[in-house]
C-alpha cells in the first residue's frame, strides 16, 4: 500500500500568490515524522519543513507552513508570497518507527511552476 | 559547513559493468542512506548505515550493496549493472534524533547502456 499519497502531478501558480500542495500519508505507528522537500532541476533535494507526530502546533518556516491534520492524515504544504525560484518538484516523505528506523518513504511528488 | 559531498556526478556504464558510488557526510552526521530516484518508481530507500552498520535496507536485489567507514564516508556498489539501473542516486546524512531533516547530496547520475 502506498504510505504517501500525492494527488498533484504538477499545478501552475502566480508569482506573490500562495500555493497549497497536498499530501496523505498512511501508517498505523503512532510515532513518525512527515518532511517535504524541495528538488530543483540541479537533482539536489532541499529540506523544507518537518511536523512530528505529536507536535500540537503546525510547523512554519519563513514562507513554509504545513497544515497537519493528524485525523484526516493529512500534512499540506503552504508555500506563501511564491517566488520563482520556488519552480521545482516538492515531494512530501515520512519516516515512521522514529526511535530506530531512518528510513524515508516519499510520495511521487508535485511540480509546481511558479509563473511570472 | 560543507554539505554532503557525491561523486562522480555522472556516470555511463555498461550493461554487465560495476558501479561504485561515494558518498561524504556533513561532518558530525554518522548516519548516512541512499536513496534510488527514476521516473517509473520514484524515490526508493536502498540502505542506511550508521557507525559502520547496516540498520536498514530496502527492497533491492543482492546487487546492490553499501557500507560505511569510520569516518562515516559511504559508498555503494551496484554490480552486473542493468539498464534498468539507470537512475539518480541520493545520499543523505543526518544527525540522531527524530527532529532533524536528511541533508540530501546532489546525486549521481547512473546511465547503463
Amino acid at each position: 500500500a502506498q504510505k504517501i499519497t500525492q494527488t498533484q502531478p504538477g499545478m501552475f501558480v502566480q508569482e506573490k500568490e500562495a500555493v497549497t500542495l497536498d499530501c496523505t500519508y498512511d501508517t498505523s505507528d503512532p510515532s513518525y515524522g512527515l518532511f517535504w522537500y524541495k528538488q530543483p532541476s540541479s537533482g539536489e533535494m532541499i529540506f523544507l519543513i518537518y511536523q512530528g507526530s505529536y507536535d500540537q502546533q503546525n510547523a512554519t518556516e519563513g514562507r513554509y507552513s504545513l497544515n497537519f491534520q493528524k485525523a484526516r492524515k493529512s500534512a499540506n504544504l503552504v508555500i506563501s508570497a511564491s517566488q520563482l525560484g520556488d519552480s521545482a518538484m516538492y515531494f512530501c516523505a515520512m519516516r515512521e518507527g522514529l526511535s530506530n528506523d531512518y528510513k524515508l518513504s516519499f510520495g511521487a511528488g508535485t511540480t509546481v511552476t511558479v509563473r511570472a | 559547513k560543507a554539505g554532503v559531498t557525491q561523486t562522480p556526478r555522472y556516470l555511463i556504464k555498461t550493461r554487465g559493468q560495476q558501479v561504485t558510488l561515494s558518498c561524504s557526510p556533513i561532518s558530525g552526521h554518522r548516519s548516512v542512506s541512499w536513496y534510488q530516484q527514476t521516473p517509473g518508481q520514484g524515490l526508493q530507500f536502498l540502505f542506511e548505515y550508521f557507525s559502520e552498520t547496516q540498520r536498514n535496507k530496502g527492497n533491492f536485489p543482492g546487487r546492490f550493496s553499501g557500507r560505511q567507514f569510520s569516518n562515516s564516508r559511504s559508498e555503494m556498489n551496484v554490480s552486473t549493472l542493468e539498464l534498468g539501473d539507470s537512475a539518480l542516486y541520493l545520499c543523505a546524512s543526518s544527525l540522531e534524533g527524530e527532529r532533524y531533516g536528511y541533508t540530501f547530496g546532489s546525486g549521481t547520475r547512473l546511465t547503463v547502456v
